[in-house]
């Protein structure tokens, strides 16, 4: 059974770009939530998708955006790209049937912004 | 505004003796409380969870206490293996009033945990 997979694993990308990360939940999981993980800190919740919808949303700017599929996977898509969004991007999965809050994570995606 | 924290960066000891790692939050809100470990290169694995309805939870060698007067909790590990050096991480989280699986987990920044054989 797969886990949680995260596409690319690492990104180097220029101020002013756009970057799409992406992210296959484990199997049976229908929630997908995304995490920015700068050096040093824990993650921070960027937001989570549920049933294709934007179900809650962390303390990050409209540049951040994402989407979610009918097979349940999700994008995360961040704009004009600026240093400071260089960090380690996690995605974690949840069954919506679980009664408590454990997400399972991904191995992330590295980005680098020069 | 740091509604979790975990105040000690590092903490090193000896294989074989406990680990003690600690959690402070402000959040009265909070009302479910998990404990993930992080290796270089992977994403933090889930270790073990604790309802704010109890005040321990065990599963093995890693021991989950609760003080919600202090808005405090520990994660004890005995006895330590050199296999345990990781990051730790404390979340918090509010379980949705319907009891199905909602919301952010709000981390704090991690503790490095080096065990020496």
């Amino acid at each position: 059974d797969a886990g949680v997979t995260q596409s690319p694993t690492h990104l180097i990308k220029t101020r002013g770009q756009q970057v799409t990360l992406r992210c296959s939940p484990k199997s049976g999981h229908d929630t997908v939530s995304w995490y920015q993980q700068a050096l040093g800190q824990g993650p921070q919740f960027i937001f989570q998708y549920y049933e294709e919808e934007e179900r809650q949303r962390g303390n990050f700017p409209d540049r951040f955006s994402g989407h979610q599929f009918p097979n349940y996977s999700s994008e995360l898509n961040v704009n004009a790209l600026l240093l400071g969004d260089s960090a380690l991007y996690l995605c974690a999965s949840s069954p919506a049937t679980s009664t408590y809050n454990e997400q399972f994570f991904g191995p992330g995606t590295r980005l680098t912004v020069l | 505004d740091q509604q979790v924290k975990q105040n000690s960066p590092s903490l090193s000891v000896q294989e074989g003796r406990i680990s003690i790692l600690n959690c402070d939050y402000t959040n009265s809100m909070f009302d479910y409380f998990l404990w993930y470990k992080k290796y270089p290169a992977e994403g933090p694995t889930f270790l073990i969870s604790i309802s704010s309805i109890k005040d321990k939870n065990e599963d093995g060698r890693f021991t989950v206490f609760l003080n919600k007067s202090a808005k405090h909790l520990s994660l004890h590990i005995v006895p330590s293996q050199p296999g345990d050096s990781a990051v730790y991480f404390c979340a918090a989280s509010n379980i949705n009033a319907g009891g199905t699986s909602y919301g952010k987990l709000t981390f704090g920044q991690g503790t490095i945990l080096t065990v020496h054989p």
